[in-house]
């Protein structure tokens, strides 16, 4: 079993849905709780963390935790066509200078006018 | 103001050669990383430095030699390319680990 289980989708759906993006992950040690968005031929830009269990809500945008479940999940309200991009959820592990972080394979997301 | 650039940004060589790519960051960060992102969009950690020290060496063959001359720089050169080296290069930074601000990219073609 992989770290990090991310669908890669495709995701298609209608400008103003509401769009919900998942990870499962197996290892308990995780603490922080990534959502990184990837344009196309661009870098990945951090879209939000949280620690712990729990949510937040960063506009259109809301991190979900379930650490008893292993599940953490991302919601776009009123998706526009500019939230088109790939989404990848990311685990950080480890502590004491040796942290890294391990990523989900990504769900390409279109958002269509 | 660029935060972390990369260059160059597309890199098409054969195989057997020996390339280098080079990071720069400008925020000030004490941590940088180098992440391999394959044809499936898989990202994975490379290595990690820290104020010019490697902390993380994922099990990354040998052909591969970071180097960080500063703490604002991480450079990568690759020995020997091979076909399966071909991927997309991104660099990182960070002051805590789980804030990463990743450069632009280096698209690697190894023919």
């Amino acid at each position: 079993q992989k770290e990090v289980e991310q669908d890669p989708g495709p995701l298609s759906v209608p400008e103003g849905a509401i769009v919900s993006l998942n990870c499962t992950y197996s290892n308990s040690a995780f603490q922080y709780f990534m959502w990184y968005r990837q344009y196309s031929r661009k870098g990945p830009e951090l879209l939000m963390y949280t620690y712990s269990s729990g949510n937040k809500e960063d506009g259109r945008f809301t991190a979900q935790v379930d650490k008893s479940s292993k599940y953490i999940s991302l919601f776009i309200r009123d998706s526009q066509p500019s939230d088109s991009a790939t989404y990848l959820c990311a685990m950080h592990l480890g502590q004491g200078g040796s942290e890294k972080l391990v990523f989900g394979k990504g769900t390409k997301l279109t958002v269509n006018p | 103001d660029t935060a972390v650039s990369q260059t160059p940004k597309y890199l098409v060589t054969q195989m057997g050669n020996d390339k280098s790519i080079k990071c720069e960051q400008n925020l000030g960060h004490d941590t940088m990383y180098w992440y391999k992102q394959d044809s499936k969009k898989f990202l994975k950690i490379m290595f990690s430095y820290n104020n010019k020290e490697l902390i993380i060496n994922e099990t990354v063959p040998n052909r591969f030699s970071p180097k960080s001359p500063d703490k604002a720089h991480l450079n990568l050169h690759i020995n020997s390319l091979e076909l399966g080296d071909s991927a997309v290069y991104f660099c990182a930074s960070s002051q805590t680990s789980y804030e990463q601000y990743f450069g632009p990219g280096t698209r690697l073609t190894v023919t």
